[in-house]
């Protein structure tokens, strides 16, 4: 595997259920995030993991809970979500350095909720 | 909250003109600057990355920074089918906290007429 992959790809989900989203980074860098993007929305910042401290949260809900174990590593667990948290799920990485910041993508994983 | 202004098309243009996507930011202190693309269902891709003042090209693409109007724009010179996608604009500034963050704006959607 190479850059960034997450699982799944695709998650309907009720809102009683629990269920969580993984994000690998293979590059070695040093700092990871979530984004959430809804359709006519600029990409929303969740979350900031650098060197496996949480650094930023942006105020999210906290039926979002995300959990950095590693510097590769990082999951989003999703707790009694709302229809309106149905969207894009976007992880990314990047080596942070004195003011540049090459974030790279994964995939993403589309979440609907019922 | 610092915000980052682009307008969301659709822009339309023809086969082999030049595409000119415009981003303007709110704040003075940003110092670094990059443009991310698009395509429908993927995720975005780093297309072209600026921190001074002036012109930056990279094959047929050109971004371009004025620090003094806070705008930034990227051209597409002969113009591609294959360049039709989302072009994101984002800006790092600095937090209070002194660390890094990465704002978004929504996105121009470049369409290019065959």
């Amino acid at each position: 595997e190479t850059g960034v992959t997450q699982t799944p790809r695709h998650l309907v989900m009720g809102m009683t259920n629990k269920k969580s989203l993984k994000c690998e980074q293979h590059l070695g860098h040093n700092a990871m995030y979530w984004y959430k993007q809804s359709a006519k929305k600029p990409l929303e910042l969740m979350f900031v993991y650098s060197l496996e401290e949480r650094v930023e949260n942006n105020s999210v809900p906290s039926r979002f809970s995300p959990e950095c174990p590693n510097s590769s590593h990082l999951f989003l667990h999703l707790h009694t979500l709302q229809p309106e948290d149905s969207a894009l799920y976007l992880c990314a990485s990047s080596q942070v350095s004195g003011g540049y910041n090459e974030q790279f993508f994964g995939p993403g994983t589309r979440l609907t909720v019922l | 909250q610092k915000e980052v202004e682009q307008n969301s098309g659709p822009l339309s243009v023809p086969e082999g003109a030049i595409a000119s996507l415009n981003c303007t930011y709110s704040d003075r202190g940003s110092q670094s600057f990059f443009w991310y693309r698009q395509y429908s269902g993927k995720s975005p891709e780093l297309i072209m990355f600026i921190y001074s003042n002036g012109d930056k090209e990279d094959g047929r693409f050109t971004a371009q920074l004025n620090k003094a109007s806070q705008y930034v724009s990227l051209l597409i010179r002969d113009s591609q089918p294959s360049d039709s996608a989302t072009y994101l604009c984002a800006v790092i500034w600095i937090s209070n906290f002194g660390n890094e963050k990465l704002t978004f704006g929504t996105g121009t959607r470049l369409t290019i007429i065959p």
